[in-house]
Formats: C-alpha cells, sequence, structure tokens
C-alpha cells in the first residue's frame, strides 16, 4: 500500500465550479500535512498547510480527519488558473524535521 | 527570490555512464534534496543533506549516490546509468526549520539509452 494516496484525475470541471480532492495516508505517526501545487512542466510548489482545524487561504480551503486518515483540499469559484496538478504532502517529522512523502498528484483542468 | 537552478534540463546518456547532476540554490538554505518524478509514482526523495558534508538515504537511494562538499551545491550521481533510471530529477532546497517549505529547481529530464 502506497503511504500516500490520491485519486489521480484527471477532473474536469468548468470556470466558477467547486471541486473537491481527497488524499490517503496510511502511516497513522504522521504528522504535518501539506498540499503542493505543480504546474505543467514546472516545479512543485507549495500551496498551504492543513491543520486538523481546518485551513481557508482564499478560494481553497484544506481540512485534515485524522480519525479516518484523509486530507481534503476544496476549491471554491474555479478559475482556469487553476489548472494544475495538485500533490498532497504528508511528514512524519512534523514541519522542521525529516522527509516529505508525496502523493502521485491530482490533475485538475478548468474550462471556459 | 529563492533561486534553486539545475546543470541541465535535458541529458540523453547511454547505459553504463557516469552521469553527474548538479544543483545550486542562492537562499543560504541548509537542507538539499534529491528526487525523481514518474508518471503515477509521483515525487519519491532519492537522498537529501542538512549540511555540508552529511547526506542521508531517502526511499529509494539504491543506484544513486549524492555529494555536497559546499552548502549552496548538492550533486546527484548515477554511478553507471540504467534505463530504468530515465526520469524527471528534481533538485530542492529549504531551511533548516521548515522543511515542509521546499524549494525545486527546474528538474532535469534524464534519458538513459
Amino acid at each position: 500500500r502506497k503511504e500516500v494516496e490520491q485519486d489521480p484525475g484527471p477532473f474536469n470541471v468548468p470556470e466558477g465550479a467547486t471541486v473537491a480532492f481527497n488524499c490517503t495516508y496510511s502511516n497513522s505517526a504522521s504528522q504535518s500535512f501539506f498540499w503542493y501545487r505543480q504546474d505543467c512542466r514546472k516545479e512543485p510548489k507549495l500551496l498551504m498547510s492543513v491543520y486538523s482545524s481546518g485551513n481557508e487561504d482564499g478560494r481553497f480551503t484544506a481540512q485534515l480527519n485524522r480519525a479516518s486518515q484523509y486530507i481534503s483540499l476544496l476549491i471554491r469559484d474555479s478559475k482556469l488558473s487553476d489548472s494544475a496538478t495538485y500533490l498532497c504532502v504528508v511528514t512524519l517529522g512534523g514541519t522542521s524535521y525529516g522527509k516529505l512523502t508525496f502523493g502521485q498528484g491530482t490533475i485538475l483542468t478548468v474550462h471556459p | 527570490d529563492v533561486k534553486v537552478t539545475q546543470s541541465s534540463r535535458y541529458l540523453v546518456k547511454r547505459t553504463g555512464e557516469k552521469v553527474f547532476l548538479e544543483c545550486v540554490q542562492d537562499m543560504d538554505h541548509e537542507n538539499m534534496f534529491w528526487y525523481r518524478q514518474d508518471p503515477g509514482l509521483g515525487l519519491r526523495l532519492i537522498y537529501f543533506s542538512y549540511d555540508v558534508k552529511m547526506k542521508e538515504k531517502g526511499d529509494i537511494p539504491e543506484g544513486y549516490s549524492v555529494s555536497r562538499e559546499k552548502k549552496e551545491r548538492f550533486s546527484l550521481i548515477l554511478e553507471s546509468a540504467s534505463t530504468n533510471q530515465t526520469s524527471m530529477y528534481l533538485c530542492a532546497s529549504s531551511f533548516l526549520g521548515r522543511v515542509y517549505e521546499q524549494y525545486f529547481g527546474p528538474g532535469t529530464r534524464l534519458t538513459v539509452t
């Protein structure tokens, strides 16, 4: 079983739609969680952290369910520029130490 | 802006060749990382380093080695390239206390024939 699993998609949604991605992780000792974004043929970039209490940044909301070991990312009012691959990231060592484990990514395409 | 540069965007090598991939960062980051990215498998950590001359194995170190002689430079070495090492190689760096905030280079697409 992969440590971090994501639905690879692709998700094809119209502009203005709300879309949600889930990600599951297998190690219950995982401490910290993040979403990265990777545009086509570009490098990954940190999008946001995920906290137990939820985390909102504009149109993006990330949530963590430790009991079920899954992380979600919700995008409201999708824009064409949101088209990218979204990578779920988990670490055992908290935010300051250790290595990141990446999911394989979920592809989102937003069309006019 | 943080800048992470990699020596080549595209590289074609023959089986058995020794291959060097270079990565340089300009933000005085303590941590540096080498990943490979393959379709369906995502990013997988090969090696990382949290200080000069220090190195730690990642999830898939077999067939690779690394060198960090200077803080800003982290090299990935394929001692004897094989076709299953054809991949996109990404270097990243971060501050010691912020391992989750990694800055990636543009990647090197390596093809081994």
